[in-house]
C-alpha cells in the first residue's frame, strides 16, 4: 500500500503569512495527488487535484506543486478563513486511495 | 447543483450492524464512483472503499474487508454502506464522496462530499 506523510503536523501562523505544507508518498505517484481543507464539524473540501490544478471556486492564493514522491501546498497570503486542517490524498493506486495524516494550521 | 445528502446519526451496540445512505442529486448518478471515508473523533481521514454505481462493483480497504458492504439503488440515486460487527473503535463520522470519471483531469479526486453521518458505538 502507498503510505502518505505530511509535514509539519501542525503550524501556527498569522494572517498574511505565506504557508507551505509538504506531503510525501512512499513510492512514486506521478501527479496523482489531491489536497483538501477541512474545518471543524464540516466535510472536507477539495482544493487542488492532479497536484497543481485549482478546483473551481477555490481562491487563487492556494497552489500546489510537485510530482513523483514530494508535493507541496502553498497558501500565498493566509486569510482568517484558512485556519483549518489540510490533507493530501493519493489516487495513483486507484481506486484504493490513501490520505495523509493532516496538517493543522492555527492562529499564532 | 450537486448534492450528496446522508442519513442521520446512529447509535449502536457493539456487535451490531449499521447501514448508512447517501442520496445523490444534480448529476448523472451512474457516471461517478462513490467512495466512503471514516473519520474517528479528532483523527484523520480513512478511506473505506468505493462502489461503481453503474455496474455495482466494489473495492474495499483491507482493514474493512469482510465487515463492509456497499450497494446502490439506481432508481433512487442512492448508495448504501453497511458496516457489521461494530466495535467502539468504529465510533466516527462517515462520509460519502463523489469521484469524477476516468478520463477527466480531476479523476481520482473527491470533488463533492456528503455532510457526514455520526455513528456512535457504545454499550
Amino acid at each position: 500500500d502507498i503510505q502518505m506523510t505530511q509535514s509539519p503536523s501542525s503550524l501556527s501562523a498569522s494572517v498574511g503569512d505565506r504557508v507551505t505544507i509538504t506531503c510525501r508518498a512512499s513510492q512514486t505517484i506521478s501527479s496523482y495527488l489531491n489536497w483538501y481543507q477541512q474545518k471543524p464539524g464540516r466535510a472536507p473540501r477539495l482544493l487542488i487535484y492532479g497536484a497543481s490544478s485549482l478546483q473551481t471556486g477555490v481562491p487563487s492564493r492556494f497552489s500546489g506543486s510537485g510530482s513523483g514522491t514530494v508535493f507541496t501546498l502553498t497558501i500565498s497570503t493566509l486569510q482568517p478563513e484558512d485556519f483549518a486542517t489540510y490533507y493530501c490524498q493519493q489516487s495513483y493506486s486507484t481506486p484504493r486511495y490513501t490520505f495523509g495524516p493532516g496538517t493543522t494550521v492555527d492562529i499564532k | 447543483q450537486v448534492q450528496l445528502v446522508q442519513s442521520g446519526a446512529e447509535v449502536k451496540r457493539p456487535g451490531a450492524s449499521v447501514k448508512l445512505s447517501c442520496k445523490a442529486s444534480g448529476y448523472t448518478f451512474i457516471s461517478y464512483h462513490m467512495h466512503w471515508v471514516r473519520q474517528a473523533p479528532g483523527q484523520g481521514l480513512e478511506w473505506m472503499g468505493m462502489i461503481n454505481p453503474n455496474v455495482g462493483t466494489t473495492t474495499y480497504a483491507q482493514e474493512f474487508q469482510g465487515r463492509v458492504t456497499m450497494t446502490r439503488d439506481t432508481s433512487t440515486s442512492t448508495v448504501y454502506m453497511e458496516l457489521s460487527s461494530l466495535r467502539s473503535e468504529d465510533t466516527a463520522v462517515f462520509y460519502c464522496a463523489r469521484d469524477p470519471p476516468g478520463g477527466l483531469a480531476s479523476a481520482g479526486s473527491l470533488d463533492h462530499w456528503g455532510q457526514g453521518t455520526p455513528v456512535t458505538v457504545s454499550t
